[in-house]
Formats: C-alpha cells, sequence, structure tokens
C-alpha cells in the first residue's frame, strides 16, 4: 500500500512556482523520496529523489522536512506543459517495489 | 530511439480471447516491470523480472502470465480475458533508482 498522502488537485497560475505536498509520516530511514510525473496518458516520468537534504535538478527542486515525514516538490516557473498528475511515492534504494499513490492533479492555467 | 516500447499501442478484442503484449528496453537494465492502470488511473504494480528471474508477483490471477526470453524483454499473456482486463498497461525498466516507462498499451475487452 502506498505510503504517501497527497492533494487530490491544484492548481497553478502560469510561470508561477507551482509547490506540491507530500506527506509521509512513516518513512523509515532508508527510504527515499521519489516524485514522478504521469503527462496525460503517457507513462511516468522521473523526477527526482532525495533522503533527507534538499535536491535540485533541471525540472524541479525536492524539500524534505527536517524529520522526513513530509516533503514539497517544487516547479519554479509552471508552465502548460507542466500539467500532469504527480505522484510522489517513499521506497528503500535497492528494492524494486515502487507503489504509487493516486497522485496530485496539476493544473496550470493560463 | 524508444527507450522502453510497447507493442501494440491499441489493442481491442472480445471477452475470452488470450492475447499478448511484448516490451523491450535497449536500455541495459537488469530489472522490467508491468504496471496496470485502470479507469480511475490507479497505478498497479504486477509483474517484476530481474535479469529474466521473477522477483514481484502481486495478487494478480493466473490468467496473466509473464515471460522474459531475455532481460531486454518482458512479455504480458493474458488468457481468457474479462472485461475488468480492461485497462492500460505500461512496461518499466529501472536500474538501481529510476523507472522507466514505455507508452503505455490501452487494452478494451468487448
Amino acid at each position: 500500500d502506498a505510503k504517501t498522502t497527497q492533494p487530490t488537485s491544484m492548481d497553478c497560475a502560469e510561470g508561477r512556482a507551482a509547490n506540491l505536498p507530500c506527506n509521509h509520516s512513516t518513512i523509515s530511514g532508508n527510504e527515499y523520496v521519489y516524485w514522478y510525473r504521469q503527462i496525460h496518458s503517457q507513462g511516468p516520468q522521473y523526477i527526482i529523489h532525495g533522503l533527507k537534504n534538499n535536491e535540485t535538478n533541471e525540472m524541479a527542486s525536492l524539500i524534505i522536512t527536517e524529520d522526513r515525514k513530509s516533503s514539497t516538490l517544487i516547479l519554479p516557473h509552471a508552465t502548460l506543459r507542466d500539467t500532469a498528475v504527480y505522484y510522489c511515492i517513499v521506497r528503500v534504494v535497492g528494492t524494486y517495489k515502487y507503489i504509487f499513490g493516486t497522485g496530485t492533479r496539476l493544473k496550470v492555467l493560463a | 530511439d524508444t527507450a522502453v516500447s510497447q507493442t501494440p499501442k491499441y489493442l481491442v478484442t472480445q471477452m475470452g480471447n488470450d492475447k499478448s503484449i511484448k516490451c523491450e528496453q535497449n536500455l541495459g537494465h537488469d530489472t522490467m516491470y508491468w504496471y496496470k492502470q485502470d479507469s480511475k488511473k490507479f497505478l498497479k504494480i504486477m509483474f517484476s523480472y530481474n535479469n529474466k528471474e521473477l522477483i514481484i508477483n502481486e495478487t494478480v490471477p493466473n490468467r496473466f502470465s509473464p515471460k522474459s526470453p531475455d532481460k531486454a524483454h518482458l512479455n504480458l499473456h493474458i488468457n481468457s480475458l474479462e472485461l475488468g482486463d480492461s485497462a492500460v498497461y505500461f512496461c518499466a525498466s529501472s536500474q538501481v533508482e529510476k523507472l522507466f516507462f514505455g507508452s503505455g498499451t490501452q487494452l478494451s475487452v468487448l
């Protein structure tokens, strides 16, 4: 079963930062936080992952709270093409099971 | 070149038929997966193979049989198709951290 809780949907104005929260209050010390997104009916796409430090790549930033019980994915300048379902997943590196929850449907508005 | 490719993209068939979906990855990954996404968009893991060995077998009817002839291929054969099998089936591969998904096969059972 998914170990994460996310809001069902969010809206964001184009050009503004989109902040997507995720609650993972039962996360274990060896579990990483991963984010994927699914645009329309395409296959999900990897965005970013982290353990406890904040991470940034060309797509997004990941902010993990100090107690690791929640995190936020930040898309710094959302575009219409960022409209998608965003999934937050916790997983032990080296294991094979990725369990997807229901995700957050982000709609970027013009 | 497409990293994870599945065929066919669409599959429409009658109840009771047997069908196969093929998946190939050219990423050199050791691990491959099948996921099912139902009409409510919930993405659920079905199977995973690592180096041709079955490592994850979720609660899936035994009408579903995965086959991995080599580590670059993972096919899904479905016997005696039922209406409830209608869904989008995604193949994926991974090496250590990231999942790479195919574009999906939309199966419609009439």
